[in-house]
């Protein structure tokens, strides 16, 4: 597609239950990032996947968090019996994997979690 | 990874130049500097790359000195729509990219 997609948009859960993020990068970007940032603080790196390998999950949190990648493009961030520290903005992004241009992110509008 | 360090805060008028400066002493040979752009309630947004010297295009110049320690974002003429926070990243690969808090820019009138 012509930018990166993400859905849903706004997600409100109770305490407790799963939550299922997903997210569709541009077309040929064989990287992909997923951040969370909380109000008024700066981006939290979670997991980067290169093509549909995650060589880095340095950043996910607990084990309550987890990620995948099918077919080198869409990937689900799956946070379980979810808490109220999880309410944030989870960013996806996605760039080419090598060269300049692999620090060249482009960023979707986010997923607002709300936790209860 | 290179670490950066940038200005928590900086405040500007309308139509001044704004420099914003990015220390990343331990940079690594092919690792290029990269600056995004934050506006609330959206994704950071792309502005300019660069490896060395100086890199301009129609949104900001990105000065770089030989030794590579440090780099400058220059946004010309700054207008209140440039509010924002200013993220400096080092990086070669993308490889789990550390954005860190940024430096927050308000223009005021």
């Amino acid at each position: 597609g012509a930018g990166v997609s993400q859905s849903p948009s706004n997600k409100v859960t109770e305490k407790g239950k799963d939550v299922e993020l997903r997210c569709d990068p541009i077309s040929g970007h064989t990287a992909l990032y997923w951040y969370r940032q909380s109000l008024g603080q700066g981006l939290e790196f979670l997991i980067y996947f290169q093509g549909n390998s995650a060589p880095d999950k340095s950043g996910l949190p607990s084990d309550r968090f987890s990620a995948e990648r099918t077919g080198g493009s869409v990937s689900t961030l799956t946070i379980q019996r979810t808490q109220q520290e999880d309410s944030a903005v989870y960013l996806c992004a996605s760039s080419l994997g090598s060269g300049s241009g692999a620090n060249v992110l482009t960023f979707g509008a986010g997923s607002r979690l709300t936790v209860l | 990874l290179a670490k950066t360090t940038q200005p928590i805060s900086m405040d500007s008028y309308e139509g001044q130049e704004v420099n914003i400066t990015c220390s990343h002493n331990n940079i690594a040979t092919n690792d290029y500097i990269t600056w995004y752009q934050q506006f609330p309630s959206q994704g950071p947004r792309f502005i300019i790359q660069g490896y060395k010297t100086k890199v301009t295009n129609e949104v900001a110049s990105l000065f770089i000195p030989a030794d590579r320690k440090s780099s400058t974002l220059s946004l010309p003429r700054v207008s209140l729509s440039d509010t924002a926070v200013y993220y400096c990243l080092v990086s070669n690969s993308g490889y789990a990219l550390n954005f860190g808090k940024g430096t927050s820019l308000l223009v005021t009138p």
